[in-house]
């Protein structure tokens, strides 16, 4: 059972556009949200968070929506430049659980010059 | 450096062996999470140490699995008896302590390189 989902494996983009990353949740006990990157051979890294009792973030050029009704939350990087060209992965948590995170599959961006 | 790090960061045993995994979490960070990563998937979680606490060992696949860790530094995490289906990255990662619960205490996790383990 995948309590977080990411429908998309890949995503190919053109330098100076939007990057549109999605993500799915099911266990509406998650509380907070987090995005990481991760290039080959090295571990994660964080980019952006969210709690839920938020809708919105924003961090330069990355943005993260969550929307709690329907159970989802988007990442924005715009304007995506060649060094975004990684696996990003979408994790969700209960900060009451320790914070263990699940996480979805992962979207793999490439962005063109 | 002032990361997380992992050693060995390649591991190539055979069907049956033991592997021991080293994890070494940023100084001052008292919780510590194993994961591990097969091949064209997401991390799956696999234990949890805080403090002094019991650790939280819900996401071990089996018995075969263990992790311990000394104080708030060093963990190893060990699988016995090998087989090929353990064969994935396996990632530690740290996090400086939060406020007591709640959605505003959260502090996110620093990850390590990673230890690519292959069981032939």
């Amino acid at each position: 059972d995948q309590q977080v989902k990411q429908n998309s494996p890949s995503l190919s983009v053109q330098e100076g556009r939007i990057s549109i990353l999605n993500c799915d949740y099911t266990n509406s006990m998650f509380d907070y949200f987090l995005w990481y990157k991760k290039y080959p051979a090295e571990g994660p890294t964080f980019l952006i968070s969210i709690s839920s009792i938020k809708d919105k973030n924003e961090d330069g050029r990355f943005t993260v929506f969550l929307n709690k009704s329907a159970k989802h939350l988007s990442l924005h990087i715009v304007p995506s430049q060649p060094g975004d060209s990684a696996v990003y992965f979408c994790a969700a948590s209960k900060t009451t659980a320790g914070n263990k995170l699940t996480f979805g599959g992962g979207t793999r961006v490439l962005v063109k010059p | 450096g002032a990361g997380v790090s992992q050693s060995p960061s390649n591991k190539v045993t055979e069907k049956g062996k033991d592997v021991e995994l080293r994890c070494d979490p940023i100084s001052g960070h008292t919780a510590l999470y194993w994961y591990r990563q097969r091949l064209g998937q997401g991390l799956e979680f696999l234990i949890y140490f805080q403090g002094n606490s019991a650790p939280d060992k819900s996401g071990l696949p089996s018995d075969r699995f263990s992790a311990e860790r000394t104080g708030e530094s060093v963990s190893t995490l060990t699988i016995q008896r090998t087989q090929q289906e353990d064969s994935a990255v396996y990632l530690c990662a740290s996090r400086r302590p939060g406020l007591a619960g709640g959605a505003g205490s959260y502090n996110e996790q620093f990850f390590g390189p990673g230890t690519r383990l292959t069981v032939l």
